[in-house]
């Protein structure tokens, strides 16, 4: 069973700072299966990224996925304050994997 | 717009049941298979199966094979899923997510609000 480890735990930046976060597959795994989301504190979470790089309709640019193999990274180029969060990834293929979450806060 | 609406929270006793529902509107309901998703308190997003609501087959995830079932009602648009033997680990928040796929890629862009479901003696 495909593993998904989320590094670091916490991430702690400030407002214009640039965040890279990452998801690492305990197998290789299909680029066009790594999904990102983000989640704030009582609400749904929120689609980022899908097929590894590809934005979400109405997600700013400075959002961006790359990555293949076992290894993945969101970047957030240039932070705003609403982007202080939790990111998820996910392996999109049963079973579904989440990774366990890179908190996102402000330095 | 595509709405997926969920049950109000429940407080269960351990040993019991619950079963929470997503209603879904704005598309066409048997398109789109249906996945739920829980969150305990402070934890991460734990995947818990899903259900095709055109045929009504179903996929779990091994964690909750023999406590979980996931059923439609097409009449409704309307997808279920009920949980037994209950336990305080069971506390969460329960969501539906609706799957949708470009090209190749799969994911979860519309999600419900989430379901409370409280289990304390």
């Amino acid at each position: 069973e495909i593993v998904l480890t989320q590094s670091p735990g916490t991430l702690s930046l400030s407002p214009g700072e640039r965040a890279t976060l990452s998801c690492r597959a305990s197998q290789i795994i299909s680029s066009a299966q790594l999904v990102w989301y983000q989640q704030k504190p009582g609400q749904a979470p929120r689609l980022l990224i899908y097929g590894a790089s590809a934005r979400a309709t109405g997600i700013p640019d400075r959002f961006s996925g790359s990555g293949s193999g076992t290894d993945f990274t969101l970047t957030i180029s240039r932070l705003e304050p609403e982007d202080f969060a939790v990111y998820y990834c996910q392996r999109y293929g049963s079973p579904y994997p989440f990774g366990q979450g890179t908190k996102l806060e402000i330095k | 717009q595509v709405q997926l609406v969920q049950s109000g929270a429940e407080v269960k006793k351990p040993g019991a049941s619950v079963k929470v529902s997503c209603k879904a509107s704005g598309y066409t309901f048997t398109r789109h298979y249906i996945h739920w998703v829980r969150q305990a308190p402070g934890r991460g997003l734990e995947w818990m199966g899903l259900i095709n609501p055109s045929g009504g087959s179903t996929s779990y995830a091994q964690n909750f094979q023999g406590r979980v079932t996931m059923i439609r009602d097409t009449s409704t648009s309307t997808v279920y899923m009920a949980l037994s033997g209950l336990r305080s680990e069971d506390t969460a928040v329960y969501y539906c997510a609706r799957e949708d796929f470009f090209d190749t890629s799969g994911y979860y862009l519309y999600w419900g609000q989430g379901s409370l479901v409280t289990v304390s003696s």
